[in-house]
């Protein structure tokens, strides 16, 4: 069975470009997730998606951010205007139950390394 | 809000070494505590779980045990392997209702020959 995959695995763009990270998720899992280690720090959640529908985008750190998962299956999030400080690594994660950690696990791609100069 | 607080990396060990990473954590209720790995070049992959209080949760050798009087959680293994060397995430997911899962920095752990 295919892992959660992430394409690009890394990007460098410079400071006012768009881009635009897609997450394949594995097949059958309706919730998706996108989260963010900037510089070391700590993983930070953006947004969660229940198919097709926006959970919770509460993490998402402003309106330069745009992510969707039109027909539910794969993810885009799409960063435009990039600003520097939006270098890091976005991670996706993917999982059938919606109660993650409780009963049923998430699974992460290895990340998309975004750095922005 | 619920915060995880760990230890500062990088640890850098001799093969065969005992290994503690130390995390704590501020949540309300009770919540499940996890510890995530990511080896190079891979994504993170859930090593150990526990779900209440006093539960130890182990895998691969290592454990960690839920101490709800200490509000911690520390990863231990008993002797590590080169093949250990990794980034360790400890995290937590709140009690009730629709949680999202909280990390920690993340701890850069080399094991040298």
């Amino acid at each position: 069975e295919a892992g959660v995959t992430q394409f690009p695995s890394h990007s460098v763009i410079e400071k006012g470009q768009t881009v635009t990270l897609r997450c394949d998720p594995i097949s059958g899992h309706d919730n998706l997730y996108w989260y963010r280690r900037v510089m070391g720090k700590e993983i930070k959640f953006l947004l969660h998606f229940v198919k097709e529908s926006k959970q919770d985008e509460s993490g998402m750190p402003n309106n330069r951010f745009l992510a969707e998962r039109t027909g539910g299956t794969y993810s885009t999030l799409k960063v435009q205007p990039a600003e520097l400080e939006d270098s890091g690594v976005y991670f996706c994660a993917s999982s059938q139950d919606l109660m993650w950690g409780l009963n049923t696990e998430a699974f992460f791609g290895q990340g998309t390394r975004l750095t922005v100069v | 809000g619920n915060s995880v607080t760990q230890m500062e990396g990088p640890v850098t060990l001799s093969e065969e070494a005992f290994l503690t990473i130390n995390c704590t954590y501020t949540a309300t209720g009770y919540p499940s505590l996890f510890w995530y790995v990511q080896y190079p070049g891979e994504g993170l992959q859930l090593l150990l779980k526990a779900t209440k209080a006093d539960d130890k949760g182990s895998n691969k050798g290592f454990e960690a045990t839920y101490r709800k009087e200490t509000t911690s959680f520390h990863l231990e293994k008993g002797s590590v392997q080169v093949s250990d060397s990794a980034v360790y995430f400890c995290a937590l997911k709140g009690s009730g209702g629709y949680q999202k899962v909280t990390f920690g920095t993340g701890t850069k752990l080399q094991v040298i020959p």
